[in-house]
């Protein structure tokens, strides 16, 4: 199965900062996704990232709030900008291998 | 309405006993795919099972299988001889796509599991 890495594991972060999150995966994958999990709650998937196109963001998630990155096969990068203690989640990257699905560790950001 | 549905909050296990974990789902898509996950408190999600939805046997992996009945709409999970490892919160999910493509997965809001000694 795939080996999903992410960095950081955990930061906590100034209200209006900016914060990018890392993505690498030990194989080449087509599709990378990107998922928040808000305390207490369930994942919810904030956008598809495909290698050499534009990230497909799902309802309630802006480029503009989300940037994404996905430069090749193997990486991809979130950005949560201008941050507000609402944002405060487990930011969660996979990929497919196949029609599985495997999950990095996450990345647990605090907005004070 | 939701794609998929847990209905199990929380449960209580007495160790070495079988476990179930209920989920259905709702798609109009014949060809779909249902998952499994084990969160435990580190946060980090664990791909237990898969099951495609033209799979014509159950899918099992080591103490993992899954019951799919697709008339039912049911992909419940059983855990067999639970363990105090087993304790964590489950989740299931589902992609409308199985053979791969844009879609990302739907999640149930997940059943915490105890195990107890």
């Amino acid at each position: 199965s795939a080996v999903i890495s992410q960095k950081p594991s955990r930061d906590i972060c100034q209200r209006g900062t900016s914060l990018t999150i890392q993505c690498q995966v030990d194989s080449q994958v087509t599709m990378m996704f990107w998922y928040r999990q808000q305390p207490g709650q369930s994942l919810t998937l904030i956008a598809t990232a495909n290698q050499g196109s534009e990230a497909t963001y799902e309802s309630g998630f802006v480029i503009d709030k989300f940037p994404i990155s996905r430069p090749n096969l193997t990486f991809s990068t979130l950005t949560v900008s201008n941050m507000s203690p609402e944002d405060s989640s487990i930011y969660l990257c996979s990929a497919e291998e196949g029609p599985k699905q495997y999950f990095g560790p996450g990345t647990r950001l605090t907005v004070t | 309405a939701q794609k998929i549905t847990q209905t199990q909050p929380g449960m209580f296990v007495q160790e070495k006993e079988a476990v179930t974990l209920d989920c259905t789902y709702d798609t109009s898509d014949p060809s779909y795919g249902l998952f499994w996950y084990k969160q435990p408190s580190s946060g980090e999600m664990i791909f237990l099972i898969y099951q495609g939805s033209y799979d014509q046997q159950n899918a099992t992996e080591g103490r993992y299988s899954l019951n799919f009945q697709k008339a039912r709409k049911s992909a419940n999970l059983v855990i067999s001889a639970s363990q105090l490892g087993d304790s964590a919160m489950y989740f299931c999910a589902m992609r409308d796509r199985p053979g791969g493509g844009a879609d990302g997965l739907t999640f149930g809001k997940g059943t915490h599991l105890i195990i107890q000694p």
